[in-house]
């Protein structure tokens, strides 16, 4: 089973819009990361959030936690074509050793 | 080029063959992972390895078979592939820093 879950599963947005997505997961974790696939590609590690933080910003990504909801966010501001791309969160869950579990992605459309 | 490289790219095989996908770093990651991945799904682990001689299982370690010989080197053999193996296969690897640095991918159809 997956211990992430994307919401929307897709995306359409307008170039310059921003673009925003959330991951759900099940147990307590060290820390969520979210990745970027570009069609037929290999996955990109984009941004690593703690489990004592709460926010993070890289450039124009700004992800969010709420351990107590268990939930994170990814916002994609001024959006370009470039960005499109599926999103994948993945959890590093507490005692397990660094065993990535990934959801099941949202995939992003940035219309020029 | 630093990074994560996976040999074949593409590969079809008939049902009970074997094989082995490659998967070689040179970045001196210790942890090692195999993931698939299925159409319009995320990954799903299959088998992971913390150091050299060090393997375990992950979600759907059925029919596949792994050996961590050197520190570079992660193989991931199927044992007698079957059609529900059919996926594009990732390997990936991470060091002390946190964050996967992952393959291009295999894309294997078993018929």
């Amino acid at each position: 089973s997956q211990q992430g879950e994307e919401d929307p599963q897709a995306l359409s947005i307008q170039e310059g819009e921003n673009a925003t997505m959330n991951c759900s997961y099940k147990t307590s974790i060290n820390n969520l990361q979210w990745y970027r696939q570009n069609s037929g590609r290999g996955l990109v590690h984009l941004i690593l959030i703690r489990s004592n933080e709460r926010e993070k910003h890289s450039g124009r990504l700004r992800v969010t936690l709420d351990t107590s909801k268990k939930s994170s966010s990814l916002l994609i501001t001024a959006s370009r074509a470039a960005d499109t791309a599926s999103y994948f969160c993945a959890t590093d869950p507490q005692g397990a050793g660094n065993k990535l579990t990934f959801g099941g992605g949202t995939r992003v459309l940035v219309k020029p | 080029n630093a990074g994560v490289t996976q040999t074949p790219k593409f590969q079809v095989l008939k049902t009970g063959q074997s094989m082995t996908l490659q998967c070689a770093q040179d970045m001196n990651h210790e942890y090692m992972s195999w993931y698939r991945q299925d159409p319009g799904m995320g990954l799903r682990l299959i088998h992971y390895s913390v150091g050299a001689g060090i393997t375990d299982q992950g979600e759907v370690p059925n029919g596949y078979n792994v050996s961590r010989s050197t520190t570079e080197d992660f193989p991931l053999r199927l044992l007698s592939a079957a059609p529900s193996q059919t996926s594009v296969y990732f390997c990936a690897s991470m060091g002390r820093s946190y964050g996967y640095t992952f393959g291009s991918g295999t894309r294997l159809t078993v018929v």
